[in-house]
């Protein structure tokens, strides 16, 4: 089992649509966790760390679920500027960051 | 202000022929990583330096190496590329290992 999985997706939603994402980790140590966007043929910038309690951020929630492990991510009243891949990371400590391949967003007009 | 630098973004390299990328920051943190990335995959960690201590990943192969000189620069050395390290080589820097990496533009290499 993979450390990380994500749906690959694509997803494909038109502009305004709601759109979850989910994310399940297998290392119940893992410490912290992140929600970074990277846009096709650039680097990753982190959208967002993900709390217990969950966090906002205007569109964008995120949510994590230790019980279960799985973190998610909403983004509501989606935009075109919306299109990237998501991906999934978590810090399991010891300097060890571990990325998940990402979810294809497509936000069409 | 860019604060992760890379060099070159793009570098064609000949089977065999060794090849240095380059990164350098200007945020003053501790560490430093090197990703491996390939299409439509996640990024791979290959190693990280805290300071000057080195960690290189079980996985990664003999054929990488890393140098950090200084503080703000660090150098991805691959000795012998093969076809399969054709990827996109991303740096990234965090201030310590459990918080957020900002990365560079990466370099993509191309081997043939």
């Amino acid at each position: 089992r993979k450390e990380v999985e994500q749906d690959p997706g694509p997803f494909n939603v038109p502009e305004g649509a709601t759109v979850a994402f989910n994310c399940t980790y297998s290392n119940s140590a893992s410490q912290s966790f992140f929600w970074y966007r990277q846009d096709c043929r650039k680097e990753p910038k982190l959208l967002m760390s993900v709390y217990s309690s969950g966090n906002e951020d205007g569109r964008f929630t995120a949510q994590l679920n230790r019980a279960s492990q799985y973190i998610s991510l909403l983004i509501r009243d989606s935009k075109l500027s919306d299109s990237a891949t998501y991906l999934c990371v978590l810090y399991t400590g010891g300097f060890k960051t571990i990325f998940g391949a990402g979810t294809r967003l497509f936000v069409k007009a | 202000d860019a604060m992760v630098i890379q060099n070159p973004r793009y570098q064609v390299t000949q089977f065999g022929k060794p090849v240095t990328l380059s990164c350098s920051q200007t945020l003053n943190h501790n560490v430093m990583y090197w990703y491996q990335q390939k299409s439509s995959q996640a990024p791979k960690l290959l190693f990280h330096y805290y300071d000057k201590d080195f960690n290189n990943e079980a996985d990664t192969p003999d054929n990488f190496q890393s140098r950090r000189p200084n503080t703000s620069f660090c150098f991805l050395d691959i000795r012998s590329p093969g076809l399969g390290d054709a990827a996109m080589y991303l740096c990234a820097t965090s201030r310590e290992g459990d918080s957020e990496q900002y990365f560079g533009p990466g370099t993509r290499l191309t081997v043939t």
